[in-house]
């Protein structure tokens, strides 16, 4: 069974600081990585979705690399702002037919102070 | 935006009553999925569609329902709610299986 693990729980920093989230899955043979941002009382916002094949995404100031020898994703995020606190989430997604199996990790609640 | 519409975006209902969520897309996606999310337990997958009248089970199943007549529409059904049945429900649409997902925004389900 796929389990998906985010430390830390909680960072807080300062802003215009780069920092990097970690996310850590146990079956990496045949999944997608998918980063995703929630705002409080909101829904998820997808960020970032790195293929089984990939090495890494880009967007922004958003980098997300995926290392399946090791069973590790990082979202690196440049020169953090205020706006940028949320809760960030990783998912695996499995690839067959169905498509039905995805599990997340329990997020990083991020805090940029200004 | 996704073009996914959940409805309502919060209820309240009684112990036993029957409660229906919707979730209702725009473009054409194979796939959709409903969730629930809860402190000290993250998402975890309710129901998933693969097709108009194909569904499955995920993990946390038990006491829920769905339902997929159409492309656009995907209903969740507790047909007699209890209160471990309060949560966010969210939806989520996916194209194919190696494509992103995408969420709405959610609902606010309370069983008092």
């Amino acid at each position: 069974k796929q389990e998906v693990t985010q430390i830390p729980a909680a960072l807080s920093v300062p802003e215009g600081e780069n920092l990097v989230l970690n996310c850590s899955f146990t079956d990496s043979a045949i999944y997608n990585l998918q980063w995703f941002r929630q705002d409080p009382g909101k829904g998820l916002t997808s960020l970032l979705l790195i293929q089984s094949s990939q090495r890494e995404q880009t967007s922004g100031r958003l980098n997300a690399s995926l290392d399946k020898s090791s069973g590790r994703s990082t979202l690196y995020i440049a020169a953090s702002q205020p706006g940028d606190s949320a809760t960030y989430l990783c998912a695996s997604l499995r690839l067959n037919t169905n498509a039905g199996k995805s599990t997340f990790g329990d997020g990083t609640t991020l805090t940029v102070k200004p | 935006d996704a073009g996914i519409t959940q409805s309502p975006r919060h209820k309240v209902t009684e112990t036993g009553t029957p409660v229906t969520l919707r979730c209702h897309q725009t473009e054409n996606h194979r796939y959709m999925y409903w969730y629930r999310q809860d402190p000290g337990h993250g998402l975890r997958l309710i129901h998933y569609s693969y097709g108009v009248k194909d569904t499955d089970k995920g993990e946390v199943s038990d006491g829920y329902s769905v339902s997929r007549s159409k492309t656009e529409d995907f209903l969740l059904t507790l047909e007699s709610a209890t209160s471990s049945q309060t949560s966010v429900y969210f939806c989520a649409i996916r194209t194919d299986y190696n494509s992103p997902l995408h969420f709405g925004n959610g609902t606010r389900l309370t069983v008092t």
